[in-house]
């Protein structure tokens, strides 16, 4: 069975710092890795979608992708109390845009 | 720019009633899905659509059905309601099924069965 596994946290940060929030996957055909915030009692919000093997940067937010041992992870630079949310990763694993999610990590950004 | 509208936003059924969640968008998207989300947990696919005319099932399909008469609408349908279907229920849709194939999500259905 195709999995995704995210660390469920939560995840506590102070103001400013960078939060560092990781990633696995079982499928090693996975070719598409989405990460999406969610606010409490909020719908799924798509913030970075990733590739190929790298870095991807996007304002605060950078992803990073390594095929080869099957691991995604965001990077948020300077973190802010707004930031605070569950980030779920997403794997598309095949043709049909079915993703695959893990069950998200809380993060906490204190003031 | 509407995107992905569900309605209800909220439902109480009982156990054994019947309902349908509906789904619509208006980007042109092929794709749709349906996903259920039990607290603390991700997203789990019930079913999908690539197109007009087809569906399949996802991950947790038991209990539900689904049909695709327009490239608009998918609508969720839920028999004889049992307390494992309380959940958030999310619409999703995309332009793609392969690669650049975000997902954009309506604002979900919080439904309990009691």
């Amino acid at each position: 069975q195709k999995e995704v596994e995210q660390n469920s946290g939560p995840l506590s940060v102070p103001e400013g710092a960078i939060a560092s929030l990781n990633c696995t996957y079982s499928d090693r055909g996975s070719q598409s890795f989405f990460w999406y915030r969610q606010y409490s009692g909020k719908s799924p919000e798509l913030i970075m979608s990733i590739y190929s093997n790298g870095d991807k940067e996007d304002g605060r937010f950078t992803a990073q992708l390594n095929k080869a041992s099957q691991y995604v992870s965001l990077l948020i630079r300077d973190s802010q109390p707004s930031d605070s949310a569950t980030y779920l990763c997403a794997v598309n694993a095949g043709n049909t845009g079915k993703l695959i999610f893990g069950q998200g990590t809380t993060l906490q950004v204190k003031p | 720019n509407a995107g992905v509208t569900q309605t209800p936003k909220f439902r109480i059924l009982k156990i054994g009633q019947s309902m349908t969640l509906q789904c619509t968008q208006d980007m042109n998207h092929n794709y749709m899905y349906w996903y259920r989300q039990d607290p603390g947990m991700g997203l789990k696919l019930i079913y999908y659509s690539v197109g007009a005319g087809i569906t399949d099932k996802g991950e947790v399909p038991n209990g539900y059905n689904v049909s695709r008469s327009t490239t608009e609408d998918f609508p969720l349908r839920l028999e004889l309601a049992a307390p494992s279907q309380t959940s958030v229920y999310f619409c999703a849709s995309s332009l793609r099924g392969s690669m650049n194939s975000e997902a954009f999500f309506g604002q979900g259905t919080r439904l309990t069965v009691v």
